[in-house]
């Protein structure tokens, strides 16, 4: 099955900053690679997503780029502000999804 | 005009008790999920069923049994409940399994089960 590597699993940055974030994946079939956002309590939600046959994806701040070759995919964000701050997710697959880790991001005014 | 919706928002109870959440979707998906996230925020799918079938069983005592009644409905019952059970349910839905063109999974409020 697929297995999904998401780092780092905490993020700590000033606001205005720039974020990274970055997942790998195992398994070559996966073909769709969804991003989700969850704030303290709630539930997580969709915020960018990017399918194999495209290579990058942007969405005013943030960005998502992928790499088939080497089976990684990164999420990027510009211009961080205090309410960036959350929990992040990856995720890989191709008829179901796998979900890395998460990465608890924390953006400090 | 909630789209996906569980109940109950939180439940405690004994161990060995048995429980259910329900959950509800009225975006007219055909797929819905099931997933568990445990105290360490790590978000696992447990089930799917795409219109009132199972499709994805992940390795889940079978003390967890899904149930469908219609493709707008999957309810989780949980049998003798244990301590290591304690987490957020999730439940999800999509317009179609993930191949095809319209992946997005919606979430629900997520239910949080404390067993004593």
């Amino acid at each position: 099955g697929e297995n999904v590597e998401q780092h780092p699993s905490t993020l700590s940055v000033q606001e205005g900053d720039s974020a990274v974030i970055k997942c790998t994946y195992s398994d070559s079939a996966s073909n769709y690679f969804p991003w989700y956002k969850q704030e303290l309590g709630k539930r997580p939600q969709l915020i960018i997503d990017i399918r194999s046959n495209v290579g990058e994806k942007k969405d005013q701040r943030i960005a998502v780029t992928l790499n088939k070759t080497a089976k990684h995919f990164s999420l990027h964000i510009t211009e961080t502000q205090p309410e960036d701050s959350a929990v992040y997710f990856c995720a890989a697959g191709y008829s179901t999804l796998t979900f890395g880790k998460g990465t608890m991001l924390l953006v400090s005014p | 005009d909630t789209a996906v919706s569980q109940t109950p928002k939180y439940l405690v109870t004994q161990m060995g008790n048995d429980k259910s959440i329900k959950c509800e979707q009225n975006l007219g998906h055909d797929t819905m999920y099931w997933y568990k996230q445990d105290s360490k925020k790590f978000l696992k799918i447990m089930f799917s069923y795409n219109n009132k079938e199972l499709i994805i069983n992940e390795t889940v005592p079978n003390r967890f049994s899904p149930k469908s009644p219609d493709k707008a409905h999957l309810n989780l019952h949980i049998n003798s409940l244990e301590l290591g059970d304690s987490a957020v349910y999730f439940c999800a839905s999509s317009q179609a399994q993930l191949a095809g063109p319209y992946n997005e999974q919606f979430f629900g409020p997520g239910t949080r089960l404390t067993v004593l």
